[in-house]
C-alpha cells in the first residue's frame, strides 16, 4: 500500500525559509511508479479547514507546478522521482503560514487525492 | 471564507443517518468539476471517502454515499458509529481561481 511521510517541519522565525519533504513508498509491484503521479501539498492552520497549497504534475507534463494565490512567489514545489520524494520549499514565511502541512498523491482518474500523509507541523513565530 | 460552503457541524445518534451539504457556484461544482469528500479523524491525515460525486474507494463501507445536483453536493452517512466522529471536507476545482478548493469542513459528533 502507498505510504506518504512528511518531514522537515519545525519552529521558524518570520521571514526565514524551511523545506519540507514528502517521501513515498509502496509503489513496488505496481505498474505505475512515483513519477507517474502528480503530487500536491495542503495545509491546515490551527482552528481552520484544509487549504490547497500547490501541485506538481508528473513527468508526462514536465513536472509543471501550480500554486494557491496565498503562497505564489514564496513557495516552490519540486520532485526527485529517483528518490520518490516531493519537496515544498517555503521562503519568506509569515505567521499565517503556521499549520500542519500534508502531502497527497493525486489519483490518475478523477483528480481526487487518494493517499495522504500524516502531516508535519510548521510554526512561524518570533 | 471558503469557496465551497458546508455546515460547521452536524450530529446524530448511533445508528442514525446524517447528511452534509456542500454548496458551490457556477465556476466550480456548477461548471461540472468533480466533487470529492474526505474524512479527517483527530490527529490523522485526511482520508478519501468519496470521489467523483458518488464513488467509494476500495475499503470504504457503503454506509458512506455521495450525490451531486446543480451547484451542490452532499455526503450521507448511514448507521452512524462512534468512530465516524471527525471532520468532513468536500473538494472540487474552481475555474475562476484556477485552484483546488475545499469546503470549510463539517464537524460530525456522534451523540
Amino acid at each position: 500500500e502507498v505510504q506518504l511521510v512528511e518531514s522537515g517541519g519545525g519552529l521558524v522565525q518570520p521571514g526565514r525559509s524551511l523545506r519540507l519533504s514528502c517521501t513515498a513508498s509502496g509503489f513496488t509491484g505496481s505498474r505505475f511508479t512515483f513519477g507517474d503521479y502528480a503530487m500536491s501539498w495542503f495545509r491546515r492552520a490551527p482552528g481552520k479547514g484544509l487549504e490547497w497549497v500547490g501541485l506538481i504534475r508528473n513527468k508526462l507534463y514536465g513536472g509543471a507546478t501550480e500554486y494557491a494565490a496565498s503562497v505564489k512567489g514564496r513557495f516552490t514545489i519540486s520532485r526527485d522521482d529517483s528518490k520518490s520524494i516531493a519537496y515544498l520549499q517555503m521562503n519568506s514565511l509569515k505567521i499565517e503560514d503556521t499549520a500542519v502541512y500534508y502531502c497527497a498523491r493525486r489519483s490518475g482518474g478523477y483528480e481526487d487525492f487518494d493517499y495522504w500523509g500524516q502531516g508535519t507541523l510548521v510554526t512561524v513565530s518570533s | 471564507q471558503s469557496v465551497l460552503t458546508q455546515p460547521p457541524s452536524v450530529s446524530g445518534a448511533p445508528g442514525q443517518r446524517v447528511t452534509i451539504s456542500c454548496t458551490g457556484s457556477s465556476s466550480n461544482i456548477g461548471a461540472g468539476y468533480d466533487v470529492h469528500w474526505y474524512q479527517q479523524l483527530p490527529g490523522t491525515g485526511p482520508k478519501l471517502l468519496i470521489y467523483a460525486h458518488n464513488n467509494r474507494p476500495s475499503g470504504i463501507p457503503d454506509r458512506f454515499s455521495g450525490s451531486k445536483s446543480g451547484t451542490s453536493a452532499s455526503l450521507s452517512i448511514t448507521g452512524l458509529q462512534a468512530e465516524d466522529e471527525g471532520d468532513y471536507y468536500c473538494q472540487s476545482y474552481d475555474s475562476s481561481l484556477n485552484e483546488v478548493v475545499f469546503g470549510g469542513g463539517t464537524k460530525l459528533t456522534v451523540l
